[in-house]
């Protein structure tokens, strides 16, 4: 049981690259968030699912997309990096959304 | 909107004292209160979470919160600060609407805790 596991844990990208960050869970858990943090921000959720096929936005969704063909996966992808997206990436799970287990992150870093 | 507010940035104590975080919370309806820690370059860790019931909930690492429905406020406390409890602390609540709940959890900005020797 390898629990919220998060790919890669560092990542640097030049403005205007793409990229997929990767989420999975083995937990057969329904609720998945992805969360970006920045210093004296806390946590801002991006986009997050309910289900396989379902996905909606959060607080901060642009420059963002998602899809959750499965259960177990939940990719985050950039469309064109850009420096403002400088910040560390944690996807999380829940099986009923009253408790979640977080990965340990993605550092990204856009220059 | 539903929000989460840690007041206070930084809260420093000494070791064996006891220590208080601060949170408060703005929800339409009854509140799903929670409380994580992340230690440096990890990931959060869930410590406990207030569903319904008493309103002093235990958690893990001897920590414990007191849920004020008069004072919207779900502070974490224990009895006596370990140095090894240093760390960054996030209050959270489950986003609920007319529609039910929607899994989305909503964070405060954080507070860290610094235990001095």
């Amino acid at each position: 049981n390898a629990g919220v596991t998060q790919t890669p844990k560092f990542q640097v990208l030049k403005t205007g690259q793409s990229m997929t960050l990767q989420c999975a869970q083995d937990m057969n858990h329904e609720y998945m968030s992805w969360y970006r943090q920045d210093p004296g921000m806390g946590l801002r959720l991006i986009h997050y699912s309910v289900g396989a096929g379902i996905t909606d936005q959060g607080e901060v969704p642009n420059g963002y997309n998602v899809s959750r063909s499965t259960t177990e996966d939940f990719p985050l992808r950039l469309l064109s990096a850009a420096p403002s997206q400088t910040s560390v990436y944690f996807c999380a799970s829940s099986y009923d959304s009253y408790g979640y287990t977080f990965g340990s992150g993605t550092r990204l870093t856009v220059v | 909107a539903q929000s989460v507010a840690q007041p206070e940035d930084q809260v420093n104590v000494a070791e064996g004292n006891p220590l208080t975080v601060k949170c408060t919370y703005s929800v339409s309806g009854n509140p799903y209160l929670f409380w994580y820690v992340q230690y440096p370059n990890r990931g959060l860790q869930f410590l406990l979470k207030y569903i319904t019931g008493d309103n002093l909930v235990k958690g893990s690492y001897g920590f414990e919160a007191e849920f004020n429905k008069s004072q919207t406020s779900f502070h974490l406390k224990k009895p006596s600060a370990l140095v090894s409890d240093s760390a960054l602390y996030f209050c959270a609540v489950r986003e609920t609407t007319r529609s039910g709940n929607t899994g989305k959890l909503i964070f405060g900005q954080g507070t860290t805790l610094q235990v001095k020797p």
